[in-house]
Formats: C-alpha cells, structure tokens, sequence
C-alpha cells in the first residue's frame, strides 16, 4: 500500500519569511500529487498538483512544488509567507491506476504577524 | 455553482447505533468518494461510488457502507458505532471513474461524535 510522510507537523514562522514543507511518499509506481490546504474553518482545498512533465508546479497564492523522483519526495515551498496562509496543509498521492488518495497526516502552519 | 454539500453537519451518537451521512457533488461531478478524517490525522479512504456502484475500498469494515443514486448524490451508512468512529466524515467528487488525475473536490464534512 501507499503511504504518505509529512515530517513537519507544526511549523510557526514569522510572515515574509521562507516555507518549505516536506513530503516523502512510498510506492513503485507512477504517481500523482497533490498539496491540498485547510485553512481554519473552512474545507479542503486543492492548492496545487503534479501528473507529468515539469516536475516545478505552481498552485495558487505563490506556492510551488517540486517533484524529485529520485527522492520520493514533493516539498511544498513559497518564497514569502503571508498571516493568511495560517492554515492546515496536506500531502496526497494516488497511483496512475487507481483512484485512491493516500494523505499525510498533515501539518499545521502559524504565520505570525 | 454549488460545490460539494453534506449533511448534517453535527450528529451525536451512543454507541451501538447507527448513522447516515449525505453528500451532494459539485454540479457535474458524477463519483462520489468519502473519507474518514480524525482528530490529527490526515485523511483516510473509505469508498469510492461511480455508476451507482462501490468501486474502490480502503482498510474499513462492513460496518461502513455507502450508496449512490441516480442523480450522483450518495450516503455513508455506518452500523453499530463505536467510540473510534468518533470523526470528520467528508465528502470528495470528481468526474469519471478514471480520475486519478482528476481533482478531487471537498466538501466540509460531517463532524460525527460517538458517546
């Protein structure tokens, strides 16, 4: 089975500064990928995703991805934080075949004013 | 454009009973797939409905079982409940079977406490 590893489970920054969040899945297979975001009261929300090709994504409101096949990984990053990205934020993966998404456990972001 | 909708959005149980959550897709998603989220946890894959029919299952008893009508809309059943059920129960649409790159859309859950 496919697993997702999120090893930062509470980061707090002070805003403009840098992010970076760590993702690390398990599975042979082909891939897709996604970060999603739970900011406070409010559901999950798609923020970006990867299927193929540049292994740079961009989502929405400044945040990117990067794809490293070799490491297994898909680490969210965003060059400046803002209060507003105060939120929950999760990793997820489902195979090319199937329709599952395995998530991480999550971690949740406090940016200080 | 309606999103995802559930309901309700609270429900409280004692244990032993039994439950049902509904969930309405975001207008022109026809598969329905639920999740378990706990308290601290990411979360997990319950089932997944395409054409009226449970396609895809996660690690969860048969004490958890779903449905899907005619008009994409689909409920989670759960039977003799037990304190561990105690969860955010959401909703996720997409369209096609064959979504695997389709994005999943969440609605907000059903928060259901077991007492």
């Amino acid at each position: 089975a496919q697993s997702v590893s999120q090893h930062n489970h509470h980061v707090i920054l002070s805003e403009a500064a840098s992010l970076e969040l760590g993702c690390n899945y398990s599975y042979g297979g082909t891939v897709n990928l996604f970060w999603y975001v739970q900011y406070p009261g409010q559901h999950l929300q798609l923020l970006l995703k990867y299927f193929s090709g540049d292994p740079l994504v961009k989502g929405i409101k400044g945040f990117e991805a990067e794809f490293i096949k070799s490491k297994f990984s898909f680490n969210l990053r965003k060059p400046s934080v803002q209060w507003s990205d105060t939120a929950e934020y999760f990793c997820a993966v489902n195979s090319n075949t199937g329709n599952q998404f395995y998530f991480g456990t999550g971690t949740s972001l406090t940016v200080i004013p | 454009d309606a999103g995802v909708t559930q309901s309700p959005t609270h429900l409280i149980k004692t244990r032993g009973q039994q439950v049902t959550l509904r969930c309405s897709p975001k207008s022109g998603h026809d598969t329905v797939s639920w999740y378990q989220q706990a308290l601290g946890q990411g979360p997990q894959f319950i089932f997944q409905y395409y054409e009226e029919e449970e396609r895809q299952r996660g690690n969860f008893p048969d004490r958890f079982s779903g449905h899907q009508f005619p008009n994409y809309s689909s409920e989670l059943n759960v039977n003799a409940l037990l304190l561990g059920d105690s969860a955010l129960y959401l909703c996720a649409s997409s369209f096609g079977l064959a979504g695997s790159t389709d994005t999943q859309y969440f609605g907000p859950g059903t928060r259901l406490t077991v007492l």
